[in-house]
């Protein structure tokens, strides 16, 4: 079945730059999803790619796609205190249920 | 912005209670999700629901768990006798049919089930 992997933590200082990893397995993922959980809220969808994409970029956020190695990350530039939350990747697959599969979430850290 | 919205925020109840979780979609999405959230643990997938019936769900779906829509607004799920087990973050989430399949999660109700 599929499955999504990140790592647990990652722990920037203000202004640098974040990248957080995700690896997937299933190779017909066709949408590759961020999203940012903030304490006590709910799951806030921050970008998504499709899967004939490489790269996408929105304001701060960088999404790059390693189709080949099955890698997705989300880089945050010039990264604030407010962007400290827990990072979901997710995929779905088109053709066949486009429930989310989720990882375990990448909790960062920003410290002044 | 319209945001899904889930009551009550913390429910805490006694071992084979039944419990109501509530939702509220954004108004114009057809499609409602549940999914729980078990401490230190992945994001799982429960149910979804799509014109007044269940279209796809999971095998922690079982006999206990029902969904329903009662009304225009509401999307309810309902665990007729709560385990220990069941203690978890339940989220709800919704999503037009555009093909993009972009939910929109709630805020979560912790349940906990003493």
């Amino acid at each position: 079945g599929e499955d999504v992997e990140q790592s647990l933590f990652l722990s920037v200082r203000e202004g640098d730059s974040s990248v957080i990893n995700c690896t997937y397995t299933d190779s017909s993922s066709t949408y590759l999803y961020w999203y940012k959980q903030e304490p006590g809220a709910g799951l806030q969808l921050l970008t998504y790619i499709f899967s004939n994409m490489d790269m996408k970029q929105d304001q701060r956020l960088t999404v790059l796609l390693n189709k080949k190695d099955k890698h997705l990350s989300l880089r945050i530039a010039d990264t604030q205190t407010g962007d400290s939350a827990i990072y979901f990747c997710a995929e779905s697959m088109r053709g066949g249920s486009y429930i989310p599969t989720f990882g375990r979430g990448t909790s960062l850290i920003v410290h002044p | 912005e319209p945001e899904v919205t889930q009551t009550p925020s913390h429910q805490v109840t006694q071992m084979g209670q039944e419990v109501i979780l509530r939702c509220v979609p954004i108004s114009n999405h057809l499609y409602f999700y549940w999914y729980r959230q078990i401490l230190g643990q992945k994001v799982e997938f429960l149910v979804s629901f799509y014109n007044n019936e269940i279209s796809e769900k999971s095998e922690i779906f079982d006999d206990q768990f029902s969904v329903e829509r009662p009304d225009g607004s509401n999307f309810t799920l309902k665990i007729r006798s709560t385990k220990l087990e069941d203690s978890a973050m339940y989220f709800c989430a919704s999503s037009l049919s555009d093909g993009k399949n972009i939910q929109y999660f709630g805020a979560g109700t912790r349940l906990s089930v003493l």
